[in-house]
């Protein structure tokens, strides 16, 4: 079945440093690739999200780029701030047109000032 | 406020107990979504619900109880809570499939 699977963390880096959290998935058919943040005691919200091979989905400074032949959407950003400091899910959406999606477990960014 | 709203915030109860969690949306998404969240455990889908009097189970159903009979409110009920039940329980809504949009969480502990 459909499977994401995420670097583990905690992630630390210092401000303005180049940010990237693998994510690499298994699955059937064409599925849309997402990423979510969830700031501290808050809900997930949508960051960026790709619905076809090689699309750029891009937000806040984040991209990611959906690579069929890797099947990977690594998530990346130049120069991360303090206030990035979160938790990021790579999704995906499951087959059918049961409107799941699929998380990864979640990696823990730290940015120190 | 248009959005994504859940009741309680925070919640405490004792074993054997019967908890409803509320969740409320204004947009009028067709899809519906209950998670908990646990360390390492990451996400997990309890139940998911595609329209109004349509629901289904997801990964995690045991000892959970879902109702939608009407299309913006899907409450969340725990017939007899446990301590294993003791999480951060998050609902979701989307209006096309796949794009949730999350409401702020609800910590329930069971004591």
């Amino acid at each position: 079945g459909n499977s994401v699977t995420q670097m583990e963390g905690p992630v630390t880096l210092s401000e303005e440093a180049f940010l990237t959290i693998n994510c690499t998935y298994t699955a059937t058919g064409y599925p849309s690739l997402f990423w979510y943040v969830q700031y501290p005691g808050e809900g997930l919200q949508l960051l960026l999200k790709a619905t076809k091979a090689d699309d750029k989905g891009s937000n806040k400074g984040f991209e990611a780029t959906y690579r069929k032949e890797t099947t990977s959407f690594h998530l990346e950003k130049g120069s991360v701030q303090v206030s990035d400091s979160a938790v990021y899910f790579c999704a995906l959406s499951s087959s059918g047109n049961t409107g799941k999606l699929i998380f990864g477990q979640g990696t823990t960014l730290q940015v120190k000032p | 406020d248009a959005g994504i709203t859940q009741s309680p915030r925070y919640k405490i109860t004792e074993t054997g107990r019967q908890v409803t969690l509320m969740c409320h949306q204004t947009w009028s998404h067709s899809y519906m979504f209950w998670y908990r969240q646990d360390l390492g455990h990451g996400l997990r889908l309890i139940y998911y619900s595609a329209a109004a009097d349509i629901t289904d189970k997801g990964e995690v159903p045991d000892g959970y109880v879902v109702s939608r009979s009407k299309t913006e409110n899907f409450p969340l009920t725990l017939e007899s809570a446990t301590r294993s039940q003791t999480s951060v329980y998050f609902c979701a809504s989307s209006l096309k499939a796949h794009e949730q949009y999350f409401g702020p969480g609800t910590r329930l502990t069971v004591t």
